[in-house]
Parts: C-alpha cells; structure tokens; sequence
C-alpha cells in the first residue's frame, strides 16, 4: 500500500547512456513532481504535472524528458547522462497545487 | 520566482533543549509554507505546515510561526530528542513549491 514509489532504488550507469526512472501514485493526486537533490542535499524542482498537463519546466538540460501516460504516474527519462547528473531524484505527488507533498523513497542515480 | 533563504545550515543543541530555524521568502503572494524533515538516506516528509491567513500552529512538540508582512517563518522545536536529528526544510509555495538549503539539527543526548 505504498503511496508513492520509485523503480529503481539505484542506478549505475556510464556517461552517455540513457536512462528511466518510474513514479507511481496511488493517492488519487492530481499533481505529481520531479526532484533532484545533489550532494549537498539541496532539493530542486524539475519538473511538475497537474492533471496530465506540465505546469512547470525549470531550467534542467532538455536531455531530461518527463512522461505522464496518466495521473498516476510521472516518469523521468534521461538522455546522453553526464557526471553532473549523479543525485538523488525523487518523485512527489500532491492533491492539488500548494498543498503538502507526499514524497517517493528517491533515486540514487550514479553515473560513471 | 520565489526564493526562500533558510537559516542557520547546521545547528546543534543539546537533548532537552528548544531549536529554531528561520526561513525568510520573497514572493508575496506565496501562501503556503510546509516544514519538511529528512531522516539520513531517507524521503522527506511533511512535519507541520502552516497558510498565509494563521500566524501560528503548534503540534505537540512542533510549532510554526509565520510573519507575512516581515516576509519569514520559523519552526520551533521544543525538549529536543535525538530522534529530532535530521535535515530540515522549509518551503513556500505560490503555484510552485520552492525549498530553503536545509538546516542539519543534531540533538545530543
């Protein structure tokens, strides 16, 4: 009865690969996000959807391409992966905008 | 955008004793401020949340304040355990949710 995961829970992989990562929900949000949280533990938007619908794209490289086949799921692909790209992503969802936020267990992505 | 500071990065207090943490925003018409709470190696997760229109909530050991005009907000966290020990941040949202850098309280006991 998990409320938000992530697969996978690691991923090593070599500089120029591409690369996934899974979000699903099963809270009925109509709002899910995309984190990165790099070393030093500061946490950075991505990306956002609401109702399908992408509300929100930050600055990120468009190497990284959020895809949501429905509310319940937010996944993040990643193209031609650097050394800078080595974090934690985590996923989130939440009932609507400016509401609490409900976070996966994260992704340690290291790429060599 | 939004641009919250957060203040102090690493504080250490002693079991039993209160910690605070201040967060200052710059959009005012940011209305939603949660306090999230960071275990090592694990998600963050919600601990108290407050909205522009109450200037305090308490929880338990946990209580939040919120100046809106002065533009900041602080978690207060009273008889410290050191199960308090985590990353804390704080965060404010208009339409999107922007979080402070993270303040690493350690409780010794």
């Amino acid at each position: 009865d998990t409320a938000v995961s992530q697969t996978p829970k690691y991923l090593v992989t070599q500089m120029g690969n591409d690369k996934s990562i899974k979000c699903e929900q099963n809270l009925g949000h109509d709002t899910m996000y995309w984190y990165k949280q790099d070393s030093k533990k500061f946490l950075k938007i991505m990306f956002s959807y609401n109702n399908k619908e992408l509300i929100i794209n930050e600055t990120v490289p468009n190497r990284f391409s959020p895809k949501s086949p429905d509310k319940a799921h937010l996944n993040l692909h990643i193209n031609s992966l650097e050394l800078g790209d080595s974090a934690v992503y985590f996923c989130a969802s939440s009932p609507g905008l400016r509401r609490e936020q409900y976070f996966g267990p994260g992704t340690r992505l290291t790429v060599t | 955008g939004e641009n919250v500071e957060q203040h102090p990065s690493t504080l250490s207090v002693q079991e039993g004793d209160s910690a605070v943490i201040k967060c200052t925003y710059s959009d005012s018409a940011s209305n939603y401020f949660p306090w999230y709470k960071q275990e090592l190696g694990k998600r963050p997760q919600l601990i108290i949340d407050i909205r522009s229109n109450v200037g305090e909530k308490k929880d338990q050991r946990i209580a939040v304040t919120l100046n809106k005009t002065a533009k900041h907000f602080s978690l207060h966290i009273t008889e410290t355990q050191p199960e308090d020990s985590a990353v804390y941040f704080c965060a404010a949202s208009n339409n999107d949710m922007r979080f402070g850098a993270g303040t690493r309280l350690t409780v010794k006991p």
